[in-house]
């Protein structure tokens, strides 16, 4: 199993579909994230959970929403998105303890998006 | 807030060559983590190298050096002896600690250099 896994790894949608993109992290970290990769732009922070509580919420439009139902699995679910939402979305995880903590974020390999 | 930039868009280095990779960063705290990330096409992206902002020495892992000049924040990547695997894509990244030293694991990465290595 690969530290951090994401799936679909490819996904094509309509502006009216419904869909979700899944992370799970076999690592035993305790905090995960969303970020949005966009071509020629920064990698943009979403959403972080820390034992599977929201803590951050970068002003993600409501047509994204974050689900962490355990510390080892987080969710994005997608509704009526924009063509300018397409973009690769990377899942991360890190161990956020006191003390046991080097800063190192894993990454799964992305979720490609297209909006259509 | 910070900010993190890399003004090369892209760079090409011949194998076995040596490339050095900028970034700058923008920040008023006194202690924080910077980051290389590598992101190989189509592959997930992992850590080439971290700097501690408090220690003075130069990270490095073995092919990989960092130039950490905390004073003018400017936070280079050499790469030595480049191989055909290091074509990718390289992100800096910028940490936050919290009262306990420990990273937020909030980055905030800088635009990205393409890094392709020739034969």
């Amino acid at each position: 199993e690969t530290g951090v896994t994401q799936t679909p790894r490819h996904l094509v949608m309509g502006m009216t579909n419904k869909k979700s993109l899944k992370c799970e992290q076999h690592l035993g970290h305790n905090a995960m994230y969303w970020y949005k990769q966009s071509a020629k732009k920064p990698l943009e922070l979403m959403f972080v959970y820390n034992f599977k509580e929201q803590t951050e919420n970068n002003s993600v439009p409501s047509r994204f929403s974050p689900e962490c139902p355990n510390s080892s699995h987080l969710f994005l679910h997608l509704h009526t998105l924009q063509p300018e939402d397409s973009a690769l979305y990377l899942c991360a995880s890190i161990h956020s303890a006191k003390g046991a903590n080097t800063g190192e974020l894993f990454f799964g390999e992305g979720s490609r998006l297209t909006v259509l | 807030a910070q900010t993190v930039t890399q003004s090369q868009p892209e760079m090409s280095v011949q194998e076995a060559e040596t490339v050095t990779l900028s970034c700058t960063y923008d920040t008023s705290e006194s202690n924080y983590y910077l980051f290389w990330y590598k992101q190989p096409p189509s592959r997930q992206m992992i850590l080439v190298i971290r700097q501690e902002a408090y220690k003075q020495q130069n990270a490095t892992e073995n092919r990989f050096s960092v130039n950490f000049q905390k004073a003018a924040k400017s936070f280079s990547l050499k790469i030595s002896d480049s191989q055909l695997g290091d074509t990718a894509m390289y992100f800096c990244a910028f940490s936050s600690l919290n009262a306990g030293g420990t990273s937020y694991g909030k980055l905030t990465f800088g635009q990205g250099t393409i890094l392709t290595v020739h034969p």
